[in-house]
């Protein structure tokens, strides 16, 4: 089975505090995926990787940075945490074959205060 | 992207048979279709993935009908841990281009089961 772990389940920061949430998966996937989880909005994609130290922006990039540089690991970070960042965010993977299905961690909610 | 349409919620009872409807007027020659499923608090879960025709596996079935605008999950006998948002999804993640990684997420279909 296809795993993908997010580091942390729970967390809670500070406003203007930098945070990291790191993903790793087992599957040697080359695409890998920031979404974040609002009540209403659906997920959105913040940011995703298609290769070691490869990133696109996805349609909410604003207020992130990403990192990979592993095959098998993805950080999302948040230079300078905010209140509407609150939320929770997911971590997915896929392989690169026509058709690959994206694979979600179990998510990190993230609570700014 | 291809846009998705479900319908926001359904009710069930255990032990049935439960369909939900997917419309993608939209979508392209490339696109697969896959479903996924999701409890509270977790990330969304596979269940099932076609292109045309039918695909089954041990949890689900999928129908695609010949000109694909639409598709349909089919959830054998349910059970009250079925109860869960619902999603459909439109798009190739190797569509190249721009495309890539871009697929949207709709709303989803409440499914709700109950005794």
């Amino acid at each position: 089975d296809v795993k993908v772990t997010q580091s942390s389940r729970y967390l809670v920061k500070r406003t203007g505090e930098k945070v990291f949430l790191e993903c790793v998966q087992d599957m040697d996937h080359e695409n890998m995926f920031w979404y974040r989880q609002d009540p209403g909005l659906g997920l959105r994609l913040i940011y995703f990787s298609y290769d070691v130290k490869m990133k696109e922006k996805g349609d909410i990039p604003e207020g992130y940075s990403v990192s990979r540089e592993k095959k098998e690991r993805f950080s999302l970070i948040l230079e300078s945490a905010s209140t509407n960042q609150t939320s929770m965010y997911l971590c997915a993977s896929s392989g690169w074959g026509a058709g690959d299905t994206i694979y979600f961690g179990e998510g990190s909610w993230l609570t700014v205060v | 992207l291809a846009k998705t349409t479900q319908p926001i919620s359904m009710d069930s009872y255990e032990g049935q048979e439960v369909n939900i409807t997917c419309s993608h007027n939209n979508i392209a020659t490339n696109d697969y279709i896959t479903w996924y499923q999701q409890f509270p608090s977790q990330g969304p879960r596979f269940i099932i993935q076609g292109y045309k025709t039918k695909v089954t596996n041990e949890v689900a079935s999928l129908f695609i009908p010949a000109d694909r605008k639409s598709s349909t999950l089919s959830l054998p006998r349910v059970s009250l841990s079925d109860t869960a948002v619902y999603y459909c999804l439109v798009g190739d993640i190797n569509a190249g281009g721009t495309s890539y990684g871009k697929l949207t997420f709709g709303q989803g279909t409440i499914l709700t089961v109950h005794p």
